[in-house]
């Protein structure tokens, strides 16, 4: 069966780095997705991942290693409006979209 | 309109009624997708359609039927409601099938 590997929650202080890893088994790989989803919200796209390495954007930055089936998203500098689940979804050989069950991301002053 | 749009916001419904949710985007994207979102589970897609006048069965469609009329509208209907239908129901659309998904405001049902 595909499945997707994420922590149920994490807790990281304002201003600190935080590191929200993802481990994926699914047939065949064909890009990985991060969405950012702030609570009764909808989820927002917040980067794309097909090739093996860091893809920064600002505070945020997403890796990927194919061969270890793993990615992890990258926060720095963190602010209260970080607090948000954050959800990991990978594209398989069919062009299928698998998705993680999130994870819930609390910062503390 | 911008973006992607839903109605209604909630809806508080009994079980065995009729009920449609209203999907509309603007941004003339070819694929749009139905999820239900409950917790502890994730996003589980329902039904997809990757262009007009073509539709797709997901992970969960049993329950559930579409249309793709046109490039705009989506709309999902649930023939005969069951309580196991209570859930967050979000719209999402993207340029092609399974890229980078921009998502509707969701709708909350619960159904009695």
């Amino acid at each position: 069966g595909q499945n997707i590997d994420q922590p149920t929650e994490m807790t990281a202080t304002e201003g600190a780095i935080v590191q929200i890893n993802c481990t994926y088994q699914t047939s065949g790989f064909n890009g990985l997705f991060w969405y950012q989803q702030h609570a009764g919200e909808a989820p927002t796209f917040l980067s794309y991942n097909v090739l093996d390495g860091l893809e920064e954007k600002g505070r945020f930055s997403s890796f990927l290693s194919r061969s270890k089936g793993y990615s992890y998203l990258l926060l720095k500098e963190l602010q209260m409006k970080d607090s948000a689940s954050y959800l990991c979804a990978v594209r398989d050989s069919n062009y299928q979209l698998i998705w993680g069950a999130g994870t819930k991301l609390i910062i503390k002053p | 309109i911008a973006g992607i749009t839903q109605a209604p916001t909630s809806q508080i419904l009994a079980a065995g009624r009729r009920m449609t949710l209203r999907c509309t985007q603007d941004m003339r994207h070819n694929a749009m997708y139905w999820y239900r979102q409950d917790l502890g589970l994730g996003l589980r897609l329902i039904h997809y359609s990757n262009t007009a006048g073509t539709t797709g069965k997901g992970e969960v469609p049993d329950g559930y039927s579409v249309s793709r009329a046109n490039t705009d509208d989506f709309p999902l209907t649930l023939a005969s409601a069951v309580p196991s239908q209570t859930s967050v129901y979000f719209c999402a659309s993207s340029a092609q099938l399974h890229n980078e998904q921009f998502f509707g405001p969701g709708t909350r049902l619960t159904v009695l």
